[in-house]
């Protein structure tokens, strides 16, 4: 079966853009997960939804947000782009709210802001 | 910040030799993963072990958790060059719905 799957794969941003990456879980899949990955701070957790309801956020400025639509597809959305938000941000998938499961991961949205 | 630590944080071995990581962590946990990330790819999950659960085997891997150490140990038995990648354990916290917490990771490297 298809894996998680984040588009797009690469992303050059300017400070001050915004910018909007999407991640389509497995199928069946009702959790969606994102993470930040960066040299100096690893990973990095941001949010989870859970059939469209947010469930839990991690300590991130509101200039990052996300959402889940019906079908469990997520996307987030950083606006107002700093340097810093330079990173590799990886999507994670998991059948249910049962967290007996581990979590498929994405191959990530490399984002460079300029 | 995170609540894992690993140790150590880099490792060399030659193939055909045992690997071991190490992880402690903070909080009481439901579960702990252990998941391998190539060349800052995206992360593939190896194992979860429960906290009613000591030891679990898969393959080549053994993983033992010890919650009243907080700590959980990933071997990798017979290490091959494709092994070659980082290695992260990963938390999921009593009342954090959906959140793992990862460890720094430890590099691992297996030469032919």
């Amino acid at each position: 079966k298809a894996g998680v799957t984040q588009t797009p794969r690469y992303l050059i941003k300017t400070r001050g853009q915004q910018v909007t990456l999407s991640c389509s879980p497995i199928s069946g899949h009702r959790s969606v997960s994102w993470y930040q990955q960066t040299p100096g701070q690893g990973l990095q957790f941001l949010f989870e939804y859970f059939s469209e309801t947010q469930r839990n956020k991690g300590n991130f400025p509101g200039r990052f947000s996300g959402r889940q639509f019906s079908n469990s597809r997520s996307e987030m959305n950083v606006s107002t782009l700093e340097l810093g938000d330079s990173a590799l941000y990886l999507c994670a998938s998991s059948p249910a709210s049962d967290r007996g499961y581990g979590y498929t991961f994405g191959s990530g949205t490399r984002l460079t802001v300029v | 910040s995170q609540q894992g630590e690993e140790d150590p944080q880099a490792l060399s071995i030659q193939e055909g030799e045992n690997a071991t990581m190490n992880c402690s962590y903070k909080t009481s946990i439901n579960n702990l993963q252990w998941y391998r990330q190539n060349s800052g790819r995206g992360l593939v999950h190896l194992i979860l072990i429960r906290s009613n659960e000591r030891e679990k085997h898969s393959g080549r891997l053994r993983v033992t958790l010890d919650t009243s150490k907080k700590s959980s140990s990933l071997l990798i038995t017979a290490s091959r060059a494709a092994d070659t990648a980082s290695y992260f354990c990963a938390t999921d916290a009593e009342n954090q719905g959906g959140k793992l917490i990862f460890g720094q990771g430890t590099e691992l490297s297996v030469k032919p």
